[in-house]
C-alpha cells in the first residue's frame, strides 16, 4: 500500500475561522511533509517532520501550525488565514528524511479557498 | 545550491508520437533525480527516479529517462503518446551530499503535456 490520504478534499473558510487539514500514511514512513502549491506552480515545501519531530520550517507564517500526533498522522492547523493562502495543500511521506534518495509519496491534496 | 530547469512550459504531441520532456540540473555533485506527474486537481505521482544505479531508468506507464552527466540532463521520454498521458510533469532533484538542501526536493517549473488525436 503506497497511499497517502488527505482530508478534506475541499475546504472553504473565512479569514476568522480555525480549521485543520489531516494526512495519514500506513507505509511505515518516518518522514512527513507539507507542501503548498499555487496554480501553475510547482509545490513549495512548508514543513518536514522526521520521527515525529519538526525538522524543517521553511519560514512559514504562524497562522499555519503543523502537528504530528504519531508516526502515521500529520495535521496542519489553520487560523486567521489570508485570501492569498488559497492553494492546493499537499502532504507527502518518505521512508526517511535525511536520505535524499528516498522518493516522496504524495497525497491527493486539499483544495483550500479562503474567503 | 542545486537547481533544475525544465525547458518548455508546454509541449504538444499527437497521439502515438514520441514524448520528450527536457530537464537539466545544476549541481556540483550529481544529485538524485525524480520525475513526477500531476493530473488536474490531484497530487503528484512518482514516474521514476535516478539514484546512480543505472543511467537509463524505466518507470511506470511506459516512461523512461536517461541520466547524462556530461550534459547535466535527465530527459523524460515515451515512445508513443497516449491521450491519458496529458498532464503536468515535474522534474525534481535532491542532493546526495550534505548541506542545507539535504533531504529537500527542488522542483522544476513543470511542463504541461497536451496530447491531441
Amino acid at each position: 500500500d503506497t497511499e497517502v490520504t488527505q482530508t478534506p478534499k475541499h475546504l472553504v473558510m473565512g479569514m476568522t475561522n480555525k480549521k485543520s487539514l489531516k494526512c495519514e500514511q500506513h507505509m511505515g514512513h518516518r518522514a512527513m511533509y507539507w507542501y503548498k502549491q499555487k496554480a501553475k506552480k510547482p509545490p513549495e515545501l512548508m514543513f518536514v517532520y522526521s520521527y515525529e519531530k519538526l525538522s524543517i520550517n521553511e519560514s512559514v507564517p504562524s497562522r499555519f501550525s503543523p502537528e504530528c500526533p504519531n508516526s502515521s498522522l500529520l495535521n496542519l492547523h489553520l487560523h486567521a488565514l489570508q485570501p492569498e493562502d488559497s492553494a492546493l495543500y499537499l502532504c507527502a511521506s518518505s521512508q526517511a528524511w535525511a536520505a535524499s534518495s528516498y522518493e516522496q509519496y504524495f497525497g491527493p491534496g486539499t483544495r483550500l479557498t479562503v474567503t | 545550491a542545486q537547481s533544475v530547469t525544465q525547458l518548455g512550459s508546454h509541449v504538444s504531441v499527437s497521439e502515438g508520437a514520441l514524448v520528450l520532456l527536457r530537464c537539466n540540473y545544476s549541481s556540483s555533485v550529481p544529485p538524485y533525480l525524480f520525475w513526477y506527474v500531476q493530473y488536474p486537481n490531484q497530487g503528484l505521482q512518482l514516474l521514476l527516479k535516478y539514484t546512480s544505479a543505472a543511467t537509463l531508468v524505466k518507470g511506470i506507464n511506459g516512461f523512461e529517462a536517461e541520466f547524462k552527466k556530461s550534459e547535466t540532463s535527465f530527459h523524460l521520454t515515451k515512445p508513443s503518446a497516449h491521450m491519458s498521458d496529458a498532464a503536468e510533469y515535474f522534474c525534481a532533484v535532491s542532493p546526495n551530499a550534505g548541506g542545507t538542501s539535504y533531504g529537500k526536493l527542488t522542483f522544476g517549473q513543470g511542463t504541461i503535456l497536451t496530447v491531441h488525436p
